[in-house]
């Protein structure tokens, strides 16, 4: 138990929809990474939040966007869905921004379907 | 860039015998390196980690030493359980920057049969 919930486990989108991921992290953990992983890939990173702010971004187009809220939850959303963003999303939370001794917690991921 | 190359799964091994899955990386700059466990159904967990040269990251019976010489962080375990049937991520993270920014392997799954 990581304390990372996602919601939904499911979703099935058609092309050209907008999709809206949710999160909520472990309480005072002020930053939130995203991940996409493709199936039989390993999770690529799309951005983080730290406070609130957009604090590193990954190869993913504008039409990826997140929110992040003062109540430790955040938002991952998507327009103009192409059938290659079907995959797993995964959010991470952790205390801080850096570091090599801070541990990533990751929820258990929206299984996203584009048809 | 920075990149992780795993060992091609899906392997299959027998309670009791030994494992290894290898992992070898590419990085602009000194990473620390990770393993990662993905049990079905499950997030990502931490299973351990290694911040520099000749660092052994060790957990639940599994190691990995950082070999910077071959670029190098290979997971072993001497007798493996049923119970580690999961899929591994081996993964990088360079410093420098101001994002906790993790980059993985494609994953290799084991499955463990009594």
């Amino acid at each position: 138990e990581t304390g990372v919930t996602q919601s939904p486990t499911h979703l099935i989108k058609t092309r050209g929809q907008q999709v809206t991921l949710r999160c909520s992290s472990q309480s005072g953990h002020n930053t939130v990474s995203w991940y996409q992983q493709a199936l039989g890939q390993g999770p690529q990173f799309i951005f983080q939040y730290y406070r609130e702010e957009e604090n590193g971004r990954g190869n993913f187009p504008p039409r990826f966007s997140g929110l992040q809220f003062p109540n430790y939850s955040s938002e991952l959303n998507v327009n103009a869905l192409e059938l290659d963003d079907s995959a797993l999303y995964l959010c991470a939370s952790s205390l801080g921004v850096t570091g090599l001794n801070e541990k990533l917690f990751f929820g258990s991921g929206t299984q996203l379907s584009v048809l | 860039g920075n990149s992780v190359t795993q060992m091609e799964g899906p392997v299959t091994l027998s309670e009791e015998a030994f494992l290894t899955i290898n992992c070898t990386y590419t990085a602009t700059g000194y990473p620390s390196l990770f393993w990662y466990v993905q049990y079905p159904g499950e997030g990502l967990q931490l299973l351990l980690k290694a911040t520099k040269a000749d660092d052994k990251g060790s957990n639940k019976g599994f190691e990995a030493t950082y070999r910077k010489e071959t670029t190098s962080f290979h997971l072993e375990k001497g007798s493996v359980q049923v119970s580690d049937s999961a899929v591994y991520f081996c993964a990088l993270f360079v410093g420098g920057g101001s994002n906790y920014k993790l980059t993985f392997g494609k994953g290799t799954l084991l499955t463990v049969n009594p």
